[in-house]
């Protein structure tokens, strides 16, 4: 089992441009979770999908973000146009059906300059 | 969900027991108690949960007080590898439908 698969690894891209982060969760999970770490803001949800339906999206700053998940293993959260506050690690992770804790990935870095 | 008290930092000889402790004086009784810990840069990672139950596993042991106001999570033989932030979730349980909420969790650094 590969893990929660995330890409890319890092991205630094200039103000306005729009990022594409990229999310592979783990098969046979059926929910997928994307979150934000900043020093300031800690560990922030941003959405969240079951059976590749958004369940919560409150999370979600404002309507530069978007996220989607076409189908059961692939999710994206898109920004555009991109801002230096947005600068953070964007972690996706993915639960089963079980009850047991989620898998998270090794997040991306993101710096907007 | 329930909100959590950690202290913001512990620290712990290596090779001692390390003891977390986590306050949830308001935890509603289908409320399960979650520990996840995150290394440096890397993402969080499922430790252990329990609902009244104390608990173990490979990594640690999970105590919850009678009343379940609060836990202890204790990793037996604390190594320089376990030095992490630690964070106790509190969460409705069942299923996958849910969501987890971190808090600012407590420091643990192990100290040779």
């Amino acid at each position: 089992d590969a893990g929660v698969i995330q890409s890319p690894r890092h991205e630094v891209t200039e103000m306005g441009q729009e990022v594409t982060l990229r999310c592979k969760p783990i098969s046979g999970h059926n929910s997928l979770f994307w979150y934000r770490q900043t020093m300031m803001r800690g560990l922030e949800l941003l959405i969240y999908f079951n059976n590749n339906v958004p369940i919560d999206d409150s999370g979600m700053p404002e309507d530069r973000f978007s996220a989607k998940m076409p189908n059961a293993s692939f999710s994206t959260l898109k920004i555009q146009p991109s801002e230096p506050r947005d600068s953070a690690v964007y972690f996706c992770a993915s639960g089963g059906p079980d009850n047991y804790g989620y898998t998270f990935g090794s997040g991306t870095r993101l710096t907007v300059v | 969900d329930a909100k959590t008290t950690q202290p913001p930092s512990m620290d712990c000889a290596e090779g001692r027991a390390a003891n977390l402790p986590c306050n949830h004086s308001t935890i509603s009784g289908n409320e399960y108690v979650y520990w996840y810990r995150q290394i440096h840069s890397q993402g969080p990672q499922y430790i252990i949960h329990g609902l009244k139950n104390n608990e173990t596993n490979e990594m640690a042991s999970l105590i919850i007080t009678e009343d379940r106001k609060s836990s202890t999570l204790i990793l037996p033989h604390a190594t320089l590898r376990d030095t992490a932030v630690y964070y106790c979730i509190v969460r409705v349980g069942g299923g996958s439908n849910y969501k987890l909420t971190f808090g600012k969790g407590t420091l643990l650094t192990v100290n040779p």
